[in-house]
């Protein structure tokens, strides 16, 4: 069936650095991609999203490429602030179906 | 608008209770979803409702059950709690197949 695995957790950085979360997927079909953050307290949003092969979904500063000759959508960041530690869940959608796959979830940690 | 609201935010149960999380959205939605997060893994859906009066499985509904006699509202039950139901438990709403928008979440710990 259809998975996604993200990197594990927790990432530390010092605000500034560059962030990259990888996530890879397995699905039978064609899938749109999303990624959710979780502030502390707070419930699930969505960050970005891609629908097909090459698009790029961006929001916020963070960007996130579908690429689908290496079945990823790593989340990226060019310089990340104390305000980005969060919890980041990568997570596919078939065509075909309203059910969502998640990944793991990944803790982001930046120090100031 | 309030959006997705869950109550309560956190609730400890002895084994063989039973209890309901509310859930309730503003938004007119007519798809709604309940999911538990376990440490380390990903969500798990657990029912889910394309509309009124409509309800159906998810991935793990087992010793769970839902009711939706409104758009409004997805109350999840727990009829005989078990320490394998601690966990944390997220409510969720969309238009179609549209985005999600989540609740904070309901934190139960079944002891």
């Amino acid at each position: 069936g259809d998975s996604v695995t993200q990197m594990e957790g927790p990432v530390t950085l010092s605000e500034e650095a560059f962030l990259t979360i990888n996530c890879t997927y397995t699905a039978t079909g064609y899938p749109s991609l999303f990624w959710y953050v979780q502030y502390p307290g707070e419930g699930l949003q969505l960050l970005l999203k891609a629908t097909k092969a090459d698009d790029k979904g961006s929001n916020k500063g963070f960007e996130a490429t579908y690429r689908k000759e290496t079945t990823s959508f790593h989340l990226e960041k060019g310089s990340v602030q104390v305000s980005d530690s969060a919890v980041y869940f990568c997570a596919l959608r078939e065509d075909s179906n309203y059910q969502l796959i998640w990944g793991a979830g990944t803790k982001l940690i930046i120090k100031p | 608008n309030a959006g997705v609201t869950q109550t309560p935010k956190f609730r400890i149960l002895k084994i063989g209770q039973s209890m309901t999380l509310q859930c309730a959205q503003d938004m007119n939605h007519n798809y709604m979803y309940w999911y538990r997060q376990d440490p380390g893994m990903g969500l798990k859906l657990i029912y889910y409702s394309v509309g009124a009066g409509i309800t159906d499985k998810g991935e793990v509904p087992n010793g769970y059950n839902v009711s939706r006699s409104t758009t409004e509202d997805f109350p999840l039950r727990l009829e005989l709690a078990a320490p394998s139901q601690t966990s944390v438990y997220f409510c969720a709403s969309s238009y179609g197949q549209e985005t999600q928008y989540f609740g904070p979440g309901t934190r139960l710990l079944v002891l």
